[in-house]
């Protein structure tokens, strides 16, 4: 069965400091891969979504993230975060047209 | 842009009563969907609309009902309350596909207790 894993379910980061975000995925031909961001008390807002091509996406709010097919995986990453990035991140998988396979989600805390 | 409106945004019911959950969409959307986000599981599809008129099953039904009889609207109706129904709940929309290469834009989600 498809699945979504992210192993980390707190992640605690200096203000400033580089993130990455781990997500991997099981599913036998290469889905469409996303991630989306849940800040306190709100709905999902999408990141960025991979297709195709360029294993490398550049999203919104300064974040991209890495496709590796050999390793199952579409990682998160920002360079720089800032407090305002306090929020749960959630990777989900499409292995059809009709459904989101979800991640259960890592909550990333800013320390000052 | 409203985007994807819920109602109501809390609500508390006692076991055995019923309550419709309200989703509406200004996007002309034909894909809808309804979430449920409990800690540690992410969010799991209850049920899911490719266009007025039809409505489809996921990964969690049991114990909810919703029709489609309008492009704007996908209510979703618990028939008699659980504790186990205990959750928050999040409606979708997207222009092609519930997941596919379009983006799913969501309600900020209605936060249900059942005591």
């Amino acid at each position: 069965a498809q699945s979504v894993t992210q192993p980390d379910i707190h992640i605690t980061v200096s203000e400033g400091a580089s993130l990455e975000l781990r997500c991997n995925y099981s599913y036998g031909a290469t889905p469409y891969l996303f991630w989306y961001v849940q800040s306190p008390g709100q709905g999902l807002q999408l990141l960025l979504k991979y297709f195709s091509g360029d294993t490398l996406v550049q999203g919104i709010k300064g974040f991209e993230a890495e496709f590796k097919r050999s390793q199952s995986s579409f990682n998160l990453r920002k360079p720089s975060v800032h407090w305002s990035d306090a929020a749960e991140y959630f990777c989900a998988v499409d292995p059809s047209n009709y459904q989101l396979i979800w991640g259960a989600g890592t909550k990333l805390i800013i320390k000052p | 842009n409203a985007g994807v409106t819920q109602t109501p945004k809390f609500q508390v019911l006692k076991t055995g009563q019923s309550m419709t959950l309200q989703c509406a969409q200004d996007m002309n959307h034909e894909y809808m969907s309804w979430y449920r986000q409990d800690p540690g599981m992410g969010l799991r599809l209850i049920h899911y609309s490719v266009g007025a008129g039809i409505t489809d099953q996921g990964e969690v039904p049991n114990g909810y009902n919703v029709s489609r009889s309008t492009t704007e609207d996908f209510p979703l109706r618990l028939l008699s309350a659980a504790p186990s129904q205990t959750s928050v709940y999040f409606c979708a929309s997207s222009s092609s596909g519930v997941g596919g290469n379009t983006e799913a834009f969501f309600g900020q989600g209605t936060r249900l207790t059942v005591v």
